[in-house]
């Protein structure tokens, strides 16, 4: 089965500066995605970013990017002049290419300082 | 604008009570739809699969006569809380897959803060 991991329960960043969150994740399977989505306290879960694990290039959204080191199977979220309205539980998620369940991390609580 | 609605947002009702939430797909036909329950401060937990049509696939511990899943088009699957009590106290959120394979993302309704009392 897949897990994913988030060993970052808590990160705080300065307003403007750049934040890392990190995820790894384990899965013997060649075809799949990754996710990360963001969740403010409204608690609705917004797509952050996207991965297909077939591209070698990173993706880029605006000021957000990742590290996708597929050996290494670690997807790091890079976000870039983190603004206050980036304050969130961010959670990186797995989807094999073969089933369309998600599976999650245990999230990262992103707090941003002004 | 919202692909998905799930309703209600929020529902406090008494112990022993029924409870119904709707997950609505707007913009697409979807045969699949996903239930997952999140307690604070965790993470989401997979319930159950939807599938249009047909029973609901259960994720390991999850009881099925007490979270019933109806998936009779492919726009509407209901989660029914059957004979609640607190412990069912939760936020449930749905979710629906776009399309069958490729990188679609989830997108997922705003989700139901359930209170049972």
């Amino acid at each position: 089965a897949q897990t994913v991991t988030q060993s970052q329960p808590e990160m705080s960043v300065q307003e403007a500066e750049t934040v890392t969150l990190s995820c790894t994740y384990d899965t013997s399977e060649s075809d799949y995605y990754l996710f990360w989505y963001k969740q403010p306290p409204s608690r609705q879960m917004i797509l952050v970013i996207r991965q297909e694990a077939y591209k070698q290039q990173n993706a880029t959204e605006n000021r957000f990017s990742v590290n996708f080191q597929k050996a290494a199977k670690s997807f790091s979220l890079k976000i870039s002049d983190s603004q206050l309205g980036d304050a969130a539980m961010y959670f990186c998620a797995y989807r094999s290419g073969s089933a369309r369940q998600l599976t999650f991390g245990s999230g990262t609580q992103l707090t941003v300082l002004p | 604008g919202a692909v998905v609605s799930q309703h209600p947002s929020w529902v406090i009702c008494k112990s022993g009570t029924s409870v119904k939430i709707e997950c609505r797909s707007l913009d697409f036909q979807a045969t699949t739809m996903f239930w997952y329950r999140q307690f604070p401060k965790q993470s989401l937990m997979l319930m159950a699969t939807s599938n249009e049509g047909s029973k609901a696939t259960y994720e390991q511990g999850v009881e099925k006569d007490k979270f019933l899943i109806n998936h009779a088009s492919l726009t509407l699957s209901t989660l029914t809380v059957t004979s609640a009590h607190p412990e069912d106290s939760s936020f449930y959120i749905c979710s629906v897959a776009q399309g069958r394979w490729g990188p679609q993302p989830q997108h997922f309704g705003d989700g139901t803060r359930l209170s049972i009392l």
